[in-house]
């Protein structure tokens, strides 16, 4: 079956450090990786979306100069969250869709906790 | 852009109570998910519900496309049914979540 796994499962960092997060499909091949943010109390929203072979597109209120992000084969992807501050707190998670799937899976998110 | 409505936004049941949770659109939409966040943050897929009625034990997920809607049913409630439910639209490339819907089963 389809699994995406996500390293580390739980981090905290010092405010102005950065920190970077993993995500691996295991089982089809992920064309695409979507990079998403839940801060607390609130639901998830989109940091960008990356596909292999095409430029990384971040939505609005996230750039590549804060959250770098990494896609450089069909089962893994890197974002680093860098300079982190209270703000950046949350939980991140990674979906990948293979080409022939309806939909994305999940990894089971990266929680970030700032000090 | 798309917006996803859920509500209600919290609910309190007696265990064995049923809950009907909805989700509105506010544009069209080709699919949707319907998801359970874990206490420790994770989520689960409930349903991947383009349209119909499907059936999963206690729950029934019904999406409507041409009205933008989907509700998600939980028969006789039990506590471990607590949590965060979610809807979302799930384009291929990329999901447009609700803010979730925090459900607490009361023994």
């Amino acid at each position: 079956g389809a699994l995406v796994y996500q390293y580390p499962r739980r981090t905290i960092c010092k405010s102005g450090t950065s920190m970077r997060m993993e995500c691996q499909a295991v089982g089809f091949q992920a064309t695409s990786v979507a990079w998403y943010r839940q801060s607390p109390q609130k639901t998830f929203e989109l940091i960008a979306l990356s596909t292999v072979n095409s430029a990384i597109k971040y939505e609005q209120n996230f750039t590549q100069e804060k959250f770098p992000i990494s896609h450089p084969n069909l089962s893994f992807s890197s974002m680093t969250v860098l300079n982190a501050y209270l703000e950046d707190r949350g939980l991140y998670l990674c979906g990948a869709r293979g080409d022939f799937q309806d939909t994305q899976y999940f990894g089971p998110g990266t929680r970030l906790l700032v000090l | 852009g798309q917006q996803v409505q859920q509500s209600p936004a919290s609910l309190v049941l007696q265990e064995g109570e049923n809950a009907e949770l909805q989700c509105n659109f506010s544009t069209s939409l080709n699919s949707m998910q319907w998801f359970y966040q874990r206490p420790g943050g994770s989520l689960v897929s409930l349903f991947y519900n383009p349209s119909g009625t499907k059936h999963s034990g206690r729950l029934t997920s019904t999406t409507v496309i041409k009205e933008r809607r989907s509700s998600l049913h939980i028969s006789s409630s039990q506590t471990t049914d607590s949590g965060t439910y979610l809807c979302a639209d799930t384009n291929a490339y990329k999901v447009i979540f609700g803010k979730g819907t925090h459900l607490h089963v009361l023994p």
